[in-house]
């Protein structure tokens, strides 16, 4: 069956330090990945999503940036993290005929 | 660029009462839409999928239309119970560049 795996659930860390969030999937090939994420009370906002290994789309200039270094797996960094990078980040993969499956969520907490 | 919106931002109403979530999108070259539920601090839980071919999905008592030509779709509820209290979020994947764009949500207080 098809799962998502993203870690840690929570996260805390200093302002200026790094960040990497990982997400695989399992189950599915060539899938499309995607990072979100949600400030508190708000709705999703699209990050990054890519159609292939190597493929990155990035929606919003900012503070971060993701890779994909094999098929089923999506990293989100930092090299240094804001404050305003605080909030719940979801993973997600999708196909076109079926639909979009989610992470658990990493709830970020920039101190 | 696809922008997704869904009215009303908040819906509170009695049990029983059926309830209409409205979401509608600019661009029609879509895969699929998709309902999901998200309750407070959790992720989202898939609700229905439609396919751009299709009209309706139903499962339960969730029923969703869709209406590709004039970018609409409606998620019904009938007879509301008080655990259906949730975000509700719609979700269109794009079929020109693979992008899944969320609308904000509606937020739904079923009360006892």
């Amino acid at each position: 069956s098809q799962t998502i795996h993203q870690w840690p659930a929570t996260l805390v860390q200093p302002v200026g330090s790094p960040l990497s969030l990982e997400c695989t999937v399992e189950g599915t090939s060539n899938p499309n990945l995607y990072w979100y994420r949600q400030a508190a009370g708000r709705g999703l906002q699209l990050l990054f999503y890519s159609v292939g290994i190597g493929q990155i789309s990035s929606e919003v200039p900012q503070n971060l940036s993701a890779s994909r270094p094999q098929d089923r797996q999506f990293i989100l960094s930092s090299k240094k993290l804001l404050l305003s990078d605080s909030g719940f980040y979801l993973c997600a993969w999708s196909r076109m005929q079926i639909q979009a499956f989610f992470g658990q969520g990493t709830r970020l907490t920039v101190v | 660029k696809q922008e997704v919106t869904q009215i009303p931002a908040a819906l509170s109403v009695p049990e029983g009462e059926n309830l209409v979530l409205n979401c509608s999108f600019t661009d029609s070259a879509i895969y699929n839409l998709q309902w999901f539920r998200q309750d407070p601090g959790k992720g989202l839980t898939s609700l229905l999928l439609i396919q751009s071919s299709q009209r309706e999905q139903t499962s339960g008592r969730l029923n969703a239309s869709l209406d590709k030509s004039s970018g609409r779709s409606t998620l019904y509820i009938a007879a509301s119970q008080p655990g259906d209290s949730a975000t509700y979020l719609c979700a269109v994947l794009s079929s020109n560049d693979y992008k899944l764009s969320f609308g904000a949500g509606t937020t739904v207080t079923v009360r006892a």
